[in-house]
This record gives C-alpha cells, sequence and structure tokens, in this order.
C-alpha cells in the first residue's frame, strides 16, 4: 500500500507571511493524483489543491501553490499571504490513478497563524 | 448543489452499546467512502463501496463493524458492540468515479463525533 507521510505535526506562520508545509510519499506506479485538505476545527475537511501527477507544472489555486517533485515523491504546499482563516489541520493525500480510487491520507499537519 | 450528509453530528454511547450512522452522499456518486479520524490522526479508510458493492474493506474490523450501501445510494455504518477505542470522528465522503469533471476528488461530509464512555 501506499505512504503518505507529513513530519511537521505542527506549524505557525506570522500573518500575511509565508508557510510551507511538507509531504512525502511511496508509490511505485507512475501516474496517481495528489491532494492538499483542510480541516479547521470542528468543521468539514475540504479540498485545497489538487496535482496530477503526469502535469509537470505545478498547481496553483489563488495563494496556495504546490511544489511538485516526482523524482523525489514530494509535494509540500506553499500558503502565501497568510491569513487568519488558515489555520486549521492540513492533510495531504494519495490517489492511485489505477487501483480501486482509495485515498491514502498522511498524519496532518497543524497550522496555526500568529497575528 | 447539495453536499454530503451525515447524521447524527454527535453520539455518546456506553461500551458494548450498538451505534449507527448514516450517510447520504452527493447526487450521482457512485463510490462512497467511510474514514475513521481519531483524534490528532488522519482519516483511515474502513470501507469503499463502488455503487452497492464493496471494494476495499481490509481496514474494517468485521467482528464488529459493518456497512451496507442499499440501491448504491445511501449507506450505514454500525458498531456492535463499540469499545472505548472507537471513539472518534466517523467521516463519510463520495466521488463520482470513474467519469465526471472533477471525478478524482472526493467531497466529504460533516462527520459524526462519537464518544464511547
Amino acid at each position: 500500500a501506499q505512504t503518505v507521510t507529513q513530519s511537521q505535526p505542527e506549524m505557525s506562520v506570522q500573518e500575511a507571511e509565508t508557510v510551507t508545509l511538507s509531504c512525502t510519499y511511496d508509490t511505485s506506479e507512475s501516474d496517481y493524483y495528489l491532494f492538499w485538505y483542510k480541516q479547521p476545527p470542528s468543521r468539514q475537511m475540504i479540498l485545497v489543491i489538487r496535482q496530477e501527477a503526469y502535469k509537470q507544472q505545478n498547481a496553483t489555486e489563488n495563494r496556495f501553490s504546490v511544489n511538485f517533485q516526482k523524482a523525489a515523491k514530494s509535494f509540500s504546499l506553499k500558503i502565501s499571504d497568510s491569513q487568519l482563516g488558515d489555520a486549521a489541520m492540513y492533510f495531504c493525500a494519495y490517489r492511485s490513478a489505477f487501483t480501486g480510487n482509495q485515498f491514502y491520507f498522511g498524519t496532518g499537519t497543524s497550522l496555526t497563524v500568529i497575528p | 448543489e447539495a453536499g454530503v450528509a451525515q447524521s447524527p453530528r454527535y453520539k455518546i454511547i456506553e461500551k458494548r452499546q450498538s451505534v449507527a450512522f448514516w450517510c447520504n452522499p452527493i447526487s450521482g456518486h457512485a463510490t462512497l467512502y467511510w474514514y475513521q479520524q481519531i483524534l490528532g490522526q488522519g482519516p483511515k479508510l474502513l470501507i469503499q463501496f463502488q455503487n452497492n458493492g464493496v471494494v476495499d474493506d481490509s481496514q474494517l474490523p468485521k467482528d464488529r463493524f459493518s456497512a451496507e450501501r442499499l440501491k448504491g445510494v445511501d449507506s450505514t455504518l454500525k458498531i456492535q458492540p463499540a469499545k472505548l477505542e472507537d471513539s472518534a470522528v466517523y467521516l463519510c465522503a463520495s466521488s463520482s468515479f470513474p467519469s465526471g469533471q472533477n471525478s478524482y476528488e472526493q467531497y466529504f461530509g460533516p462527520g459524526t463525533r462519537l464518544t464511547v464512555t
């Protein structure tokens, strides 16, 4: 089974600054999808950004962007101009393009935004 | 479109009691997932349905957990009997695999927070 590792249990960032959350994964597959999900306290998990492995260009969604390094199996999330509403748990997830549509999640990074 | 619905939102039971959770996925979504999320951890897949068939239930503790998805729409997850370690948030998610826009994305419900005392 694929594994997803988030090595930073907690991160903090000053409001308006930039922060990068790390994620690595282990797979032998050539085609897959990667996701970052945000889970605010006691609230619903929502998709932040996704990346298709066959695309070389890094995905960007407004203040959120990724650094996808396929050879290194690394998928970091950069949040620019951090806002108080960005405070949440962030989960990295992997989904195979071939088998069963199952998602594998990391253990999460808790992001605190300091006013 | 309406999102994934779950009920109840909160449930407190004593150990050895039984409990059931309900999930209604987004209309037209063929794939439905049940996850267990223990405090401070990432979601762990319990069972995955494709329409009304089970795709993966390898991590479902089948001696006490059961799930069904009648008619390929709504789903129910049951725990009987509950243990203290079952205290967690139970998340339901759905996906429009294999076709459709954003077919590789899953949409989550608000979850059911279960406390076993």
